[in-house]
């Protein structure tokens, strides 16, 4: 069964705090995707990477980096916890644009 | 550019009754289009998905879609609710442009699907 893992499923952190979000997915794809979700905004792209040490930002990077050392894992860090962080953390993987997007059950990030 | 819309964020419907979300995109080139499900406390499942093939798609659980070109819509129907179809539903599009696929998906803002017993 394929699988997207997440590192936390719940978060709490301290405004101005070093954070990170780790991700693995065992399915040798290509692509993996940071999304942020929020009531009535749906699921924004932060970044995403198709290979190896590559990066793209999305919709939505400010404030955000990412890190993709492994093929299996993609890191999202936000340097300086603030409130307006504060959100569901998606992360997803894929091969292509016409492949299923695989997500993970999601990380609630809460920034006090 | 392009992107996606779901009308009614919230949608209520009695047990066995029918299901219709409705989801229109903007896109000049026909793009690649989804409906994923989240179930609460969950992350995103694929229901089904529109790559052009066949028009009308069908995907897990009862639940089909319907490509319409001339509407720009993809509406995503059930034709009998179960309680078990509470959840949020997303539609996405996979942005073409004349270089090929972007690797990239839009997602809509959601609706929240209800069931009442």
């Amino acid at each position: 069964d394929v699988k997207v893992t997440q590192s936390s499923r719940y978060l709490v952190k301290r405004t101005g705090e070093k954070v990170f979000l780790e991700c693995v997915q065992d399915m040798d794809h290509e692509n993996m995707f940071w999304y942020r979700q929020d009531p009535g905004l749906g699921l924004r792209l932060i970044y995403f990477s198709y290979d190896v040490k590559m990066k793209e930002k999305g919709d939505i990077p400010e404030g955000y980096s990412v890190s993709r050392e492994k093929k299996e894992r993609f890191s999202l860090i936000l340097e300086s916890a603030s409130t307006n962080q504060t959100s569901m953390y998606l992360c997803a993987s894929g091969e292509d644009s016409t492949d299923t997007q695989y997500f993970g059950p999601g990380t609630r990030l809460t920034v006090l | 550019a392009q992107s996606v819309t779901q009308l009614g964020s919230h949608v209520s419907v009695s047990e066995g009754a029918l299901v219709l979300l409705r989801c229109n995109y903007s896109s000049s080139v026909p793009p690649y289009l989804f409906w994923y499900v989240q179930y609460p406390n969950q992350g995103l499942q694929l229901l089904l998905k529109y790559t052009s093939a066949a028009t009308l798609v069908k995907g897990i659980n009862g639940f089909e879609a319907e490509f319409k070109k001339s509407e720009t819509s993809f509406h995503l129907t059930k034709p009998s609710a179960h309680m078990r179809d509470a959840a949020e539903y997303f539609c996405a599009v996979s942005p073409m442009n004349y270089g090929g696929a972007t690797n990239k998906l839009i997602f809509g803002t959601g609706t929240l699907l209800a069931v009442q017993p």
